[in-house]
């Protein structure tokens, strides 16, 4: 079974760090760009970053919103994509995601995980 | 941020044909990029249910559908039932930001 699950989450005080694992089972891992999402509480969908498979270099991109203080990593031996998230502020308080990219569909998201919370408080 | 606009809530009965738009930009839609629908559960991951404007992935029932015109897309669902209540969400591509986009979000509540 194709599957992601997500794990790393919990309760930080702001300025904190934290690493969200995202543990691939089921497909060629490498292969495939690995993206995480959020949503905060009661709020829309939105995209963090991504991370290339190594077909493509392994590169990173990552959203405006975050850039700086986040960085994506991949472990292909152990198909386990790694955010890193630094100087935690309360708006990052939120459900994080990962995704993979649809195999034929670029830019679309085909197989998700179930989630991991992160609350940033004092 | 999101920069495509959907409704926030539409509702149907049983039966009934309901829409939600989608509305972006020359930078994301309008510029040509694929537009893909969501559907999530509550308290559930996203779910794609529309990849590439109109395609359905294996097991999405057909009574889901896309479409795309210029720099808006719609989803579509006939014969609403009640497992269909969740929020839906469309996505693309934003040539400006560098980034993928989601929409507002739409709830769709049957009655």
């Amino acid at each position: 079974e194709v599957q992601l699950v997500e794990s790393g989450g919990g309760l930080v005080q702001p300025g904190r760090s934290l690493r969200l694992s995202c543990i691939a089972s089921g497909f060629t891992f490498g292969d495939y760009t690995m993206s995480w999402f959020r949503q905060a509480p009661g709020k829309g969908l939105e995209w963090v970053g991504f991370i290339r498979g190594k077909v493509y270099g392994g590169t990173t991109e990552y959203a405006a919103s975050v850039k700086g203080r986040i960085s994506i990593s991949r472990d292909d031996s152990k198909s386990i994509a790694y955010l890193q998230m630094n100087s935690l502020k309360t708006e990052d308080t939120a459900v994080y995601y990962c995704a993979r990219e649809h195999p034929v569909v670029p830019d679309s998201f085909d197989i998700w995980g179930q989630g991991t919370m992160v609350t940033v408080s004092s | 941020q999101s920069v495509l606009t959907q409704p926030p809530s539409v509702s149907g009965a049983p039966g009934q044909r309901v829409t939600i738009s989608c509305t972006g930009s020359s930078s994301n839609i309008g510029a040509g990029y694929d537009v893909h629908w969501y559907q999530q559960l509550p308290g559930t991951a996203p779910k794609l249910l529309i990849y590439a404007n109109s395609n359905r992935p294996s097991g999405v029932p057909d009574r889901f559908s896309g479409s795309k015109s210029d720099t808006s897309a719609s989803l579509a669902i006939t014969g609403l039932q009640a497992e269909d209540e969740a929020d839906y969400y469309c996505q693309s591509y934003d040539s400006s930001l560098r980034a993928y986009v989601f929409g507002t979000g739409t709830k769709v509540t049957v009655l």
